[in-house]
């Protein structure tokens, strides 16, 4: 079925060091995976995209890798910083549906 | 570019009443809109499909009769919660992408809140 799972639902670091967030999915055929980064009573907000014919996207401190074979996707935050602090949800594209991960709660701190 | 519009972006109604939730798409056409659902501390779950010019596709164990969706044109679809009830006060949020690629925008969202 339409299913994506995401881990962990809980993560705290301290401020420079790394965090990274897990995801995976079931339907092969899904070519389309976003990232979204929600703060509190706000509608989420597109942070870093990967599409099926990449393994690895960066934009500064924000990365994502792609394993199709294994079916999951990371989200890999470096440097981190307290305005980090959110809620992160990835996504995968089933047809013409984006189907979204349970979350995950970040907190960093200072 | 690529803004979606939500209206309101708060609603208290009372138990029984109808609310209405507009998502406009203000500077392209959008002939696909996506309405989501989230409860406090809980993902995004789709409620349905809006497609211009036709019948929305709803998600297993959403009941079409209860929110009408209506996407009467490229750039609106509203979503009607008829006879609202306390469970159904949540965080309702649309989306829409451009035609032909995956990123989709959302609405600010719409917080209903039935007493």
């Amino acid at each position: 079925g339409e299913n994506v799972e995401q881990h962990p639902s809980t993560l705290s670091v301290q401020e420079g060091d790394s965090a990274v967030i897990k995801c995976t999915y079931s339907d092969s055929a899904s070519n389309y995976f976003p990232w979204y980064k929600q703060e509190l009573g706000k509608r989420p907000q597109l942070i870093i995209d990967i599409r099926s014919n990449v393994g690895e996207k960066k934009d500064q401190r924000i990365a994502v890798t792609l394993n199709k074979t294994a079916k999951h996707f990371s989200l890999h935050i470096t440097e981190t910083q307290p305005e980090d602090s959110a809620v992160y949800f990835c996504a995968a594209i089933y047809g013409n549906k984006l189907v979204f991960g349970a979350g995950t709660i970040l907190r960093v701190k200072s | 570019g690529a803004v979606v519009s939500q209206h309101p972006s708060w609603v208290i109604c009372k138990s029984g009443t109808s609310v209405k939730i507009e998502c406009r798409s203000l500077d392209f056409q959008a002939t696909t809109m996506f309405w989501y659902r989230q409860f406090p501390k809980q993902s995004l779950m789709l409620m349905a499909t809006s497609n211009e010019g036709s019948k929305a596709t709803y998600e297993q164990g959403v009941e079409k009769d209860k929110f009408l969706i209506n996407h009467a044109s490229l750039t609106l679809s509203t979503l009607t919660v008829t006879s609202a009830h306390p469970e159904d006060s949540s965080f309702y949020i649309c989306s829409a992408s451009l035609a032909g690629s995956s990123p989709l925008h959302f609405g600010n969202g719409t917080r209903l809140t039935v007493t």
